[in-house]
């Protein structure tokens, strides 16, 4: 059964410091990993998609690695503001499974 | 506007009730997903839909019924056999049921039992 982890479960940092968000997996034959966003109350938004053959994926001030031999995704979000306040998930679906078996998310609090 | 509906935004339930939650998408998706979140866990799947008039239980499926009879719709019931039901429910879909496509969110559904 795949696991998956994201430590550490919250994080606070001023504005304009780099986010570095991690997430590892037990099982690396997995087909891709997406990383989400939740608000307080809200439902999940997609961020960031990486397909088992990439190495990251990039939009805007957010990037995504994945390393699949190590089981481990980093996110960076670059020169945060306090709008990146938020519960960060990532999600991995394996390569004979369309499930995704998620983290319990890094809930960011970004101090203007 | 494209996007996935959820209904209502808070329910309270009594002991012993049955009650169902809504799920429309018009993203024109083929598949469909139940999921349960609780406080400092993981999302976990209840059931999912890959095509209309088809569906299967995921991993906590136990107490929850569903049906699949349009493409747009997914409703959950959460029945009287569900002992723990208080929790916030994600409904989910995707273009296929294949891990290819990315999957989208609705807004919540929060459970408490009374």
């Amino acid at each position: 059964k795949q696991e998956v982890t994201q430590i550490p479960a919250a994080l606070s940092v001023p504005e304009g410091e780099n986010l570095v968000l991690n997430c590892s997996f037990t099982d690396s034959a997995i087909y891709n990993l997406q990383w989400f966003r939740q608000d307080p109350g809200k439902g999940l938004t997609s961020l960031l998609l990486i397909q088992s053959s990439q190495r990251e994926q990039t939009s805007g001030r957010l990037n995504a690695s994945l390393d699949k031999s190590s089981g481990r995704s980093t996110l960076y979000i670059a020169a945060s503001q306090p709008g990146d306040s938020a519960t960060y998930l990532c999600a991995v679906a394996l390569s004979n499974d369309y499930k995704l078996s998620f983290g319990a998310g890094t809930t960011v609090t970004v101090r203007a | 506007d494209g996007g996935i509906t959820q209904s209502p935004k808070y329910l309270f339930r009594k002991e012993g009730q049955n009650v169902t939650l809504s799920c429309e998408q018009n993203l024109n998706h083929d598949a469909m997903y139940w999921y349960r979140q609780d406080p400092g866990q993981g999302l976990r799947l209840i059931y999912y839909s890959q095509i209309v008039n088809d569906f299967q239980k995921g991993d906590i499926a136990e107490g929850y019924s569903v049906s699949r009879e349009k493409k747009e719709s997914f409703p959950l019931t959460v029945t009287s056999a569900q002992k723990n039901p208080t929790a916030f429910y994600l409904c989910a879909s995707s273009m296929t049921g294949t891990v290819v496509n990315e999957q989208f969110f609705g807004p919540g559904t929060r459970l408490t039992v009374l």
